[in-house]
């Protein structure tokens, strides 16, 4: 199986950038994705990548190098509301039919 | 829209009692996913089905059973609750490999 790392908290101030790292076997990957998890409720997809390069999406952005093993998701100009569990998940060639392996998630505090 | 639904928020059982708990998604999606959530641990996969009447197990299926009669149902069972079964149980469906996830808002149970 997969072991998926990623910090267990980050603690970050409003208005400045949060980058969460996730690293992974690299043998057997085909695509990784994000998602964000507030409290007490349902993960919900944040993005995905399956090519080397850099996924911009409003204040969100993600980070994959397929030959390092390592994704990164980077939260700019961080709102109160971005205070939430941010879940790596791992899509594996041995795996089909959309089976993921999930990192245990970073908590991210986002302090006044 | 996309929508997950799951039959409880919050569910309270007796130890040995049996549990049903039901996911309804309303996307045609072919596959289903059942994972617990615990604190530290990330989300695991129990079961999941890629298709009517098909059942695959995942990382953690002792205790557990699942039932797929329906395309749009995926009912996860347990045969007798026990209290290492306390969790927050999230169903989540998926069109197919490469494609997100979409998750229901889990159903906390505590067996007593």
């Amino acid at each position: 199986g997969q072991n998926i790392d990623q910090p267990t908290e980050m603690t970050a101030t409003e208005g400045a950038i949060v980058q969460i790292n996730c690293t992974y076997q690299t043998s057997g990957f085909n695509g990784l994705f994000w998602y964000q998890q507030h409290a007490g409720e349902a993960p919900t997809f944040l993005s995905y990548n399956v090519l080397d390069g850099l996924e911009e999406k409003g204040r969100f952005s993600s980070f994959l190098s397929r030959s390092k093993g390592y994704s990164y998701l980077l939260l700019k100009e961080l709102q109160m509301k971005d205070s939430a569990s941010y879940l790596c998940a791992v899509l594996m060639t041995t795996d089909s039919w959309g089976k993921l392996q999930f990192g245990a998630g970073t908590q991210v505090v986002v302090t006044p | 829209d996309v929508k997950v639904t799951q039959s409880s928020r919050y569910l309270v059982k007796r130890t040995g009692e049996k549990v049903f708990l039901e996911c309804v998604q309303d996307m045609d999606h072919e596959n289903m996913f059942w994972y617990r959530q615990d604190p530290g641990l990330g989300l695991r996969l129990i079961y999941f089905s890629y298709d009517v009447k098909m059942k695959e197990k995942g990382d953690i299926p002792e205790g557990y059973s699942v039932s797929r009669e329906k395309k749009e149902r995926f009912s996860l069972i347990l045969e007798s609750a026990s209290t290492n079964q306390t969790s927050m149980y999230l169903c989540a469906s998926t069109r197919g490999n490469q494609e997100t996830q979409y998750f229901g808002p889990g159903t906390r149970l505590l067996v007593l």
